[in-house]
């Protein structure tokens, strides 16, 4: 099992649409959480952390489970500037390195 | 304040020249981290820091040398650069463990 897999997509939407992207990790011991955005020819950037509550940031919601080794994030009301591929990160070993999932682009069209 | 700085944005070799990438970050962050990004293979470590004065081998380190000159600057050294070495290069820093990162503008490199 790779490290942390994510369905590659794309996925394509519509303005307007609610839109998820799911996750999975394969280190139980994992500790740390984030989703991170990169858009074409750019660099990552934090789109936001994942908490064990669930978390919110406007139209994102982000969710943990822990049990499931499962990491998800929902986008609300999708906007044509969301369009980008979405990075699933998992914080492992004993340096705290980040170690990144392939990524799930999104296309949200007019 | 300007973050994670990369120099240079671009850069086009010929196979067997050597060639510096620069990375210094103005967060005073203990980690600093190289990666390269291929089309459908992700983020891949290449070498990381994870203090002043350390530096350790990631996941793909063969052909790649780093220098930790300071707690500012992590430089990548390619000593002779073959054309599987073309690639973006990311260079990123964190303050310590469980924090995310943030990444450098990159490096495009194209070996000939």
């Amino acid at each position: 099992r790779k490290e942390v897999e994510q369905d590659p997509g794309p996925f394509n939407v519509p303005e307007g649409a609610t839109v998820a992207f799911n996750c999975t990790y394969s280190n139980s011991a994992s500790q740390s959480f984030f989703w991170y955005r990169q858009d074409c020819r750019k660099e990552p950037k934090l789109l936001m952390s994942v908490y064990s509550s669930g978390n919110e940031d406007g139209r994102f919601t982000a969710q943990l489970n822990r049990a499931s080794q499962y990491i998800s994030l929902l986008i609300r009301d999708s906007k044509l500037s969301d369009s980008a591929t979405y990075l699933c990160v998992v914080v492992g070993g004993s340096q705290g390195n980040l170690i990144f999932g392939k990524g799930t682009k999104l296309s949200v069209k007019p | 304040n300007a973050g994670v700085t990369q120099t240079p944005k671009f850069q086009v070799l010929k196979t067997g020249q050597s060639m510096t990438l620069q990375c210094a970050q103005d967060m005073n962050h203990n980690s600093m981290y190289w990666y390269r990004q291929d089309p459908g293979m992700g983020l891949r470590l290449i070498y990381y820091s994870a203090s002043e004065g350390t530096t350790d081998k990631g996941e793909v380190p063969n052909g790649y040398n780093v220098s930790r000159l300071n707690k500012r600057e992590f430089s990548l050294r390619l000593e002779s650069a073959a054309p599987s070495q073309t690639s973006v290069y990311f260079c990123a820093s964190k303050t310590e463990n469980n924090q995310p990162q943030h990444f450098g503008d990159g490096t495009r490199l194209s070996i000939l």
